[in-house]
């Protein structure tokens, strides 16, 4: 079946520009996660879905950043005003009810100029 | 809060060697652990996964890992190194009982094969 997908694959964007990045989880899944990876910084926790529960936003870096998920499927994350700093991978991954394996995405290539 | 170390940040061998990436965790009760591949340009791919029971744990591509808790340590293992291994490697833990099943995840170990 289809993995996670996201979009776009690569995204640049000028400092002080918005920019949304989507996430279309696995079909069933009713977690989704939000990572971001950057040189140095590894692999952070962004942001968590579960079904119709309130989000775990505890990993949002500032409040330039939020996410939203309609329909308990697609995600979408939004940056706003975007800084160099911003420049990184963002991974989206899904899972069945946790614990359970996360299937990541193939992630979007933030570059902000 | 739980963290992860890989303290090998590159590792280099010559294929067909064995191989041994060290992850230690820090956790107060037996967290879920997992090791994940990452290709350049590609997303992870979970190699295998411990969430109870036996601490010797298979995987796929013929990965295992053990869990010692005395170590606190994850350690991923293969007999014989593929040139197709190459690739970065992250060890990651969660938290049951914490909600959220966040992964943290280890800084990475990129792995180099030599022909």
């Amino acid at each position: 079946g289809a993995g996670v997908s996201q979009s776009p694959s690569n995204k640049v964007t000028e400092k002080g520009k918005d920019v949304e990045l989507r996430c279309d989880p696995i079909s069933g899944h009713t977690a989704l996660y939000w990572y971001r990876q950057s040189l140095g910084q590894g692999l952070e926790f962004l942001i968590y879905f579960q079904g119709n529960s309130a989000p775990d936003k505890s990993g949002l870096p500032s409040d330039r950043f939020s996410a939203e998920r309609t329909g308990g499927s697609v995600s979408t994350l939004t940056i706003q005003r975007t800084q160099q700093e911003d420049s990184a991978v963002y991974l989206c991954a899904s899972s069945l009810a946790s614990p359970n394996e996360q299937f990541f995405g193939p992630g979007t290539r933030l570059t902000v100029l | 809060a739980q963290s992860v170390t890989q303290p090998d940040i590159h590792i280099t061998v010559s294929e067909g060697a064995s191989l041994e990436l060290r992850c230690n965790y820090s956790y107060g009760a037996t967290p879920y652990l997992f090791w994940y591949v990452q290709s350049p340009g590609q997303g992870l791919q979970l190699l295998l996964k411990y969430f109870s029971g036996d601490t010797l744990v298979q995987g796929i591509k013929g990965f295992e890992a053990e869990f010692k808790r005395s170590q606190s340590s994850f350690n991923l293992r293969k007999p014989s190194v593929h040139w197709s291994d190459a690739a970065e490697y992250f060890c990651a833990v969660g938290a049951p009982g914490a909600g959220s099943y966040q992964l943290t995840f280890g800084k990475g170990t990129k792995l180099s094969v030599i022909p």
